[in-house]
């Protein structure tokens, strides 16, 4: 079973800043990494997926993958007070005719106005 | 596209007791998954199908827990006694494959239970 690892926060950060949030990883064979952002009593949303070693960008975020140092990373541009939310790592396994995620325990962000 | 369904929405039970939950995926996908989250943790794989086959089950207690997916569309689970400690937010999900070659999960609205 892979291991996922998030900093649980809280992560604050003020209206306009940027927003780290980062992700580690167990298993070196991981070919591909999502980010889901879950709002306090709702359920997790899909918002980024990345495959590929550097970054990618859509809209004001940001994910960036270095498969060398097993860490992946969101960043968030622009920070609203509608960004705060735990934002979950998911890693996928594949074997036996099974493919699934591994999810981190997620990371608090507050955006302070 | 409408969204993954899931009912009820929340639901309250004594200890001992049964429930169940229901699940709808988006048309077409023939993987679902049976999350539970607790407070405060990322979610925890229950089951998982691929159309109406089983494909891991290593993580539902099966003591307690069932499932089933009859006819590869719906699902349902099933907690028969419950406990405290199954108090949770229960997440069923269901992916497709994308164009590069990787599944897209997408999560419904979730089923709240607690058990007292």
């Amino acid at each position: 079973q892979k291991e996922v690892e998030q900093n649980s926060g809280p992560l604050s950060v003020p209206e306009g800043a940027i927003a780290s949030l980062n992700c580690t990883y167990s298993d070196r064979g991981s070919q591909s990494f999502f980010w889901y952002r879950q709002y306090s009593g709702k359920s997790p949303e899909l918002i980024m997926f990345i495959y590929s070693n550097g970054d990618k960008e859509d809209g004001r975020f940001t994910a960036q993958l270095n498969k060398a140092s097993q860490y992946v990373s969101l960043l968030i541009r622009d920070s609203q007070p509608s960004d705060s939310a735990t934002y979950l790592c998911a890693v996928p396994y594949s074997g036996a005719g099974s493919y699934q995620l591994t999810f981190g325990k997620g990371t608090k962000l507050s955006v302070i106005p | 596209e409408a969204g993954v369904a899931q009912s009820p929405r929340y639901k309250i039970i004594e200890k001992r007791q049964s429930v169940a939950f229901w699940c709808n995926p988006i048309s077409g996908h023939a993987t679902l998954y049976w999350y539970q989250q607790i407070l405060g943790q990322g979610p925890k794989l229950l089951i998982q199908f691929q159309n109406n086959g089983v494909v891991d089950d290593s993580q539902l207690p099966k003591d307690r827990f069932s499932a089933e997916r009859l006819k590869g569309v719906d699902s349902t689970l099933k907690i028969q006694p419950a406990k405290l400690e199954d108090s949770a937010v229960y997440l069923c999900a269901s992916s497709f494959r994308n164009p590069g070659g990787n599944y897209e999960q997408y999560f419904g609205p979730g089923t709240r239970l607690t058990v007292t």
